[in-house]
């Protein structure tokens, strides 16, 4: 079955500092990678996917994300952080194994932006 | 407001009671999808519909669960004889499906279920 890890349950940064927010990915063929955000009292929102073609992914809000086939991962970063990207991060994948199209999420990571 | 809608917001009731949550997905959208996320979880797929055919359901659903989605529109989706293990966020999430590669999931803000 496909699934995603994320390692860190809490991710801390000061603003204006670089993020990383870190995934990683087991699948059966090619990958379908997907980072969604959800901030408090509101859905989760798409920011980026990985589908083929370029390893670096550019999304929403400046974020973008690195594929690493090698490695099986892709890390969400930022270049630098704002407060208002404190919330709740979540990596996900396509399973086309189980369950036809649906996605398989992480168990996501919270990230505090501190000013 | 055209995004994903889901009614109730919160729902407390008593073990062994039925609940009913409603979703309108973005209009339009062909694919609908049932997730459940607990405290600390991402979202846990629970089912799926093309249109107003459900094509999957998790083996994690019992038959204590169902969902509708009649005339390819909104969805309902039904709890029926409610444990306190059923309380969870509820999400729906919506999509225009056209190919695999491009499809992108809009989610609703949940309904909250407590079962006291």
């Amino acid at each position: 079955a496909q699934s995603v890890a994320q390692p860190e349950d809490q991710v801390n940064v000061a603003e204006g500092n670089p993020l990383t927010v870190k995934c990683t990915y087991s699948v059966s063929g090619n990958p379908y990678l997907f980072w969604y955000v959800q901030y408090p009292n509101r859905g989760l929102q798409f920011l980026l996917k990985y589908i083929t073609g370029d390893n670096l992914v550019k999304g929403s809000y400046g974020f973008e994300a690195e594929f690493n086939k090698s490695q099986t991962s892709f890390h969400l970063k930022k270049p630098s952080a704002l407060v208002s990207d404190s919330a709740l991060y979540f990596c996900a994948v396509r399973d086309f194994d189980n369950y036809g199209q649906n996605f398989v999420f992480g168990p996501g990571t919270r990230l505090s932006v501190l000013p | 407001d055209t995004g994903v809608s889901q009614d109730p917001r919160h729902k407390i009731t008593k073990r062994g009671q039925n609940v009913t949550f409603r979703c309108d997905p973005i209009s339009e959208h062909n694919h609908l999808y049932w997730y459940r996320q607990t405290l600390g979880q991402g979202p846990e797929f629970l089912t799926y519909f093309q249109n107003e055919a459900q094509l999957e359901k998790s083996r994690l659903l019992s038959d204590r669960f169902s969902a509708e989605r009649p005339k390819g529109s909104f969805s309902t989706l039904e709890i029926q004889r409610t444990e306190q293990g059923d309380s969870a966020m509820y999400l729906c999430a919506s999509s225009l499906f056209l190919d695999t590669k491009d499809e992108k999931l809009f989610f609703g803000s949940g309904t909250q279920l407590s079962v006291l």
